[in-house]
This record gives structure tokens, C-alpha cells and sequence, in this order.
């Protein structure tokens, strides 16, 4: 089955910085990446996805990058706030009926220091 | 459109007894989806639905757990005989197949 190793565990930044999140997977057959921010006790929620059709999606100071080649994604957050502060999940899975059916990394715990 | 609905939004059940988690899912989704959180981990996927199918449940526990879509009504997870192990956040998240999934609260379940 499909594995997802995300990195790193913690992230502490100062507001205004960037904050990049890798992941890498492990069955070629994934084709559809989404990322989740969690806040304690919350849902998870989507913020920003991503299809192996395309190697770069942007949505404001988020930007995603896949590379199928080497099986890794990343998550960008570009000038950080303090609201950033979150769990963020990457995760993986094959697409088609099963979009629902994912493999989440173990978080990233991100700290917005203002 | 009120999203996914899950409830209770915690729970606290003795060891032995039964939980019974409920998911409804947004309007328009036919598939749902459980998971389980453990403290300060990562969601595990457990079992995926259709209204009346089972469609993959390879990540449930062989023993104690069930779950069930019916035709009328919100998804249901089972827990019998509830150990300390069980206690976690248990999400539902629901799409409309080939589509991103949305999560619900989540129920909070404590073993005591």
C-alpha cells in the first residue's frame, strides 16, 4: 500500500518568513495530493490540492510542487502569519472513485512566531 | 449547504460498553469515509462507504469495529466493548466521488 513520509515534524518561523513542507510517497500510482491544516481540536481542512497532471499549483501565499519523477511534493506558504500557526497534513492517494481514500503523513506542526 | 455533520461531538463510554458514532454527509456525496486520530498522530484511514456497500474496509480493526451506510439515514461506526486503545478522534469525511473529500468535526472518544 501507499506510504507518506512528511518532513519536518516541527517548524517554527518568524511572521513574514516562508515555510516549505516536503512529503514523498511511495506507489507510482497516486495521482492526486491534497494538503490539510489542522487547528487543535478542529477538522482537518483542505487547503490546497494538487493533480499529477500539472507539476505547480498556486492559491495566493500557498503553492504546491509535485515531482512524479522523484515521488516527493512540497507545500510552500509564502510571507507566514501567526493564524498559519497549525498541524499541516500532506497526503496521497490514487484518484478515481477513491479520492476520499487517503494516506496522510504524521503533520508538521507550524509555529508563526510574531 | 451544512457540510458534514458529525455527532456526537464527544463521547465517554465505560470499557465494555458500545459507541456509536453517526456521519451524515454533504448534500450531493454519496461516498464516505472514516478515520481515526490518535493523540498527536496522523488521521488513519479505516473504511470507505457507498449508500448499502462496503467498499474497502482495510484499515478497520478485524474485531469490534463495524460500519454501515444504509439507504435512509447517516453512516454509523460501531465500536463494541470499548477498550482504552479506542479513545481517539474519529472523523468522517464525505465527496462526491471523483472529487476532494471534506472532513466533519470529528467525535471525540474517551474510554474510561
Amino acid at each position: 500500500g501507499e506510504n507518506v513520509e512528511q518532513h519536518p515534524s516541527t517548524l517554527s518561523v518568524q511572521e513574514g518568513d516562508s515555510a516549505v513542507i516536503k512529503c514523498t510517497y511511495s506507489d507510482s500510482a497516486s495521482n492526486y495530493f491534497p494538503w490539510y491544516k489542522q487547528e487543535l481540536g478542529k477538522r482537518p481542512q483542505l487547503i490546497i490540492d494538487i493533480r499529477s497532471n500539472v507539476g505547480e499549483k498556486k492559491d495566493q501565499r500557498i503553492a504546491v510542487t509535485l515531482n512524479k519523477t522523484a515521488k516527493h511534493f512540497s507545500l510552500h506558504i509564502t510571507e507566514t502569519q501567526p493564524e498559519d500557526s497549525a498541524v499541516y497534513f500532506c497526503a496521497a492517494t490514487g484518484g478515481g472513485t477513491s479520492y476520499g481514500k487517503l494516506t496522510f503523513g504524521q503533520g508538521t506542526i507550524l509555529t508563526v512566531h510574531p | 449547504n451544512a457540510g458534514v455533520m458529525q455527532n456526537p461531538r464527544h463521547l465517554v463510554r465505560r470499557r465494555g460498553q458500545e459507541a456509536r458514532l453517526r456521519c451524515s454527509p454533504m448534500k450531493g456525496h454519496s461516498h464516505v469515509y472514516w478515520y481515526r486520530q490518535l493523540p498527536e498522530e496522523g488521521l488513519k484511514f479505516m473504511v470507505y462507504l457507498q449508500k448499502e456497500n462496503i467498499i474497502d474496509e482495510s484499515g478497520m480493526p478485524k474485531e469490534r469495529f463495524s460500519a454501515e451506510f444504509p439507504k435512509e439515514g447517516p453512516s454509523i461506526l460501531r465500536i463494541q466493548q470499548v477498550v482504552r486503545g479506542d479513545s481517539a478522534a474519529y472523523f468522517c469525511a464525505s465527496s462526491p466521488g471523483e472529487g476532494e473529500a471534506f472532513f466533519g468535526q470529528g467525535t471525540r472518544l474517551t474510554v474510561v
